[in-house]
């Protein structure tokens, strides 16, 4: 089956601990994607990338970090920075986009991520 | 910087009514997408409009666009139970070299009551 792979489901974070967010996909996407939701909001990116080795700041991107070594995988670190990291985690990629190109983006099941 | 709103971003309605919600954006954009979220779920594809003018049906939900006003409007024909859940419109801006991101809106959170 094709889709995104998020992992885990359910994660607790210890204060001035990083963790780390897994985020796998299998649809051959060039682009791939992280948003935070907050309860009650919508999506704010925090980094996306075009390609292999290369990643781009979203609007709130203080206090995480990623990484793109290959095409399938794109996780995301939650630095001891990021003071209030509670929240629900997306993962999203989609194929290169062209004139006319539908340019969706699919979602992974979410990580959500509380501090203890 | 790219605002995207939607309204209301709150609707309880009945069984059976019509209700139409709105999404204005700020600036140009040729690609309006549509996505529905049920709680603690990820967010599922629904509508991709491309161009002026478009308009796409799926069962009773119907999204158009007008990009000269900078508005889509999802519109509910004769809710039912099963369409409850939390809408959000997202705008695809690009950039120079060739990047490109989404914009969400807060979403509308849509209760049908029977």
């Amino acid at each position: 089956d094709g889709g995104i792979t998020q992992s885990p489901k359910y994660l607790f974070r210890k204060e001035g601990q990083n963790v780390t967010l897994s985020c796998e996909q299998n649809l051959n996407h060039d682009a791939m994607y992280w948003y935070r939701q907050d309860p009650g909001q919508g999506l704010r990116l925090i980094y996306y990338s075009q390609i292999v080795n290369d990643f781009q700041k979203g609007d709130i991107a203080e206090g995480y970090s990623v990484s793109r070594e290959k095409k399938e995988s794109f996780p995301l670190t939650v630095t001891s920075a990021q003071k209030n990291p509670t929240a629900f985690y997306l993962c999203a990629s989609s194929s290169k986009s062209g004139t006319g190109a539908k340019n969706i983006q699919y979602f992974g099941a979410g990580t959500r991520l509380s501090v203890l | 910087e790219l605002k995207v709103e939607q309204n209301p971003l709150f609707l309880s309605m009945q069984e059976g009514k019509n209700y139409t919600i709105y999404c204005n954006y700020s600036t140009t954009s040729d690609r309006l997408y549509w996505y529905r979220q049920d709680p603690g779920k990820s967010l599922e594809s629904l509508f991709v409009l491309l161009s002026n003018g478009a308009v796409k049906q799926e069962g009773r939900l119907m999204a158009s666009l007008d990009t000269k006003a900078r508005l889509s409007t999802l519109h509910i024909t004769a809710a039912v139970h099963d369409l409850s859940a939390t809408y959000f419109c997202a705008v695809d801006i690009h950039f120079q070299g060739g990047s490109e991101k989404l914009v969400f809106g807060k979403g509308t959170k849509l209760t049908v009551n029977p």
